[in-house]
């Protein structure tokens, strides 16, 4: 299975600070990189598909870049709403594998 | 709207079986591949099956591969996850999730439902 490792763990920031998260994935995996959001107690919402594509509906503070193995995830101005994990995904290979998580939290 | 209302977790002895449901609406369920993802308490996502609209294709992750055996109805626009000789470490909350097949991939959700807790435990 390919191993997706994603950092920091946790990070604290404040309203409208820039939030940067990485992943890293163990082979090549082209761009079928999937980001998600999950607020406490809710289920997974997809931000970002195919590495850099912006979901519909999902505002445009959120961005993602990279290609290979390394990938980045970006929030442009934090918003108290989006206090959440993080969550990277890959889908090339079967099984589709998550990162870790990175909880974003106030500072 | 889209919805996937899954039904059946609850508190089950080591060894057991548990049945899990999944209804659908607001899309075309036979045309869209679905899938079953976990969450193990206060852990991260783990990715648990998938199955086709058609039916004909059908992936498991090692962790659950020859207990778990995910099926559907499309006539009734339900998912299903049959779990037999369940473990400890099955318990989590388990999500229905309605997959994109982007690329004729698996992996892309775009759709997710509520969540069933699924408790192992004697």
């Amino acid at each position: 299975d390919i191993q997706m490792t994603q950092s920091p763990s946790s990070l604290s920031a404040s309203v409208g600070d820039r939030v940067t998260i990485t992943c890293q994935a163990s082979q090549d995996i082209n761009n079928y990189l999937n980001w998600y959001q999950q607020k406490p107690g809710k289920a997974p919402k997809l931000l970002i598909y195919d590495a850099s594509n912006l979901e519909t509906g999902v505002p445009s503070r959120f961005s993602g870049s990279g290609s290979g193995t390394d990938f980045t995830f970006t929030i442009s101005s934090l918003q108290p709403e989006d206090i959440a994990t993080y969550y990277c995904q890959q889908y090339d290979n079967l099984p589709p594998t998550f990162g870790g998580g990175t909880k974003v939290e106030f500072k | 709207e889209v919805q996937l209302l899954e039904s059946g977790g609850g508190l089950v002895q080591p060894g057991g079986s548990l049945r899990l449901s999944c209804a659908a609406s607001g899309f075309t369920f036979s045309s869209s591949a679905m899938s079953w993802v976990r969450q193990a308490p206060g852990k991260g996502l783990e990715w648990v099956s998938v199955l086709s609209g058609s039916g004909g294709n059908i992936y498991y992750a090692g962790s659950v591969k020859g207990r778990f055996t995910i099926s559907r109805d499309n006539s009734k626009n339900t998912l299903y996850l049959q779990m037999n000789s369940l473990r400890a470490e099955d318990t989590a909350v388990y999500y229905c999730a309605k997959d994109l097949l982007r690329w004729q991939k698996y992996g892309v959700v775009d759709c997710w439902g509520q969540g069933t807790l699924v408790t192992v435990s004697s």
